[in-house]
């Protein structure tokens, strides 16, 4: 079993839609959540930064972590054609533990 | 702005034939990492500096190695290429573990 798991996809919306990327992980260890955006041939940019348990909102993104379930979601609220990318999430842990592992990304389209 | 930067973008090199990657940062980050990803999947930790010292992932094989000659720059030298090693390499820096920055990529496909 991988330590995180996500859906590859890919996922396919139209323009307007609510989307809903999701991550579930083993390692009871990890604090630290993160969702990272890569567009095609780009490195990864970090998108959405959370601590723990809780809610984190950023304009049309807001980020979930359940610790109690190991789950973690992204949701994109008014999806837009230049959302269109490879969404990693990642997560990591305390002091030594803190380098970070990456699901292996789902494939978002936004139709027009 | 501050930024890591890999060069080259991309890279074909010959079954075997040594190649090196570069990444250069200024952000006075003093971590930096070398990362592998081949097509849809999770990048895969190669290897980190943390200041000076070097850290190596136990699965990474011994075809792989890094030079951080000083606090800007990283090198990832793959001495004998092979088909499997086609992949993009990406360098990320973070301060003490904290806030990672990805560079853009080098694409290196073997033939």
């Amino acid at each position: 079993q991988k330590e995180v798991e996500q859906d590859p996809g890919p996922l396919s919306v139209p323009e307007g839609a609510i989307v809903s990327l999701n991550c579930t992980y083993s390692n009871s260890a990890f604090q630290y959540f993160m969702w990272y955006r890569q567009y095609s041939r780009k490195g990864p940019e970090l998108l959405m930064y959370t601590y723990s348990s809780g809610n984190k909102e950023d304009g049309r993104f807001t980020a979930q972590v359940d610790k109690s379930s190991k789950y973690i979601s992204l949701f994109i609220r008014d999806s837009q054609p230049s959302d269109s990318a490879t969404y990693l999430c990642a997560m990591s842990g305390e002091g030594s533990a803190r380098q970070l592992t990456f699901g292996s990304g789902t494939q978002l389209t936004v139709l027009p | 702005d501050a930024m890591v930067i890999q060069n080259p973008r991309y890279q074909v090199t010959q079954f075997g034939k040594p190649v090196t990657l570069s990444c250069s940062q200024t952000l006075n980050h003093n971590v930096m990492y070398w990362y592998q990803q081949k097509s849809s999947q999770a990048p895969k930790l190669l290897f980190h500096y943390y200041d000076k010292d070097f850290n190596n992932e136990a699965d990474t094989p011994d075809n792989f190695q890094s030079r951080r000659p000083n606090t800007s720059f990283c090198f990832l030298d793959i001495r004998s290429p092979g088909l499997g090693d086609t992949a993009m390499y990406l360098c990320a820096t973070s301060f003490s573990n904290y806030g990672y920055t990805f560079g853009s990529g080098t694409r290196l496909t073997v033939v």
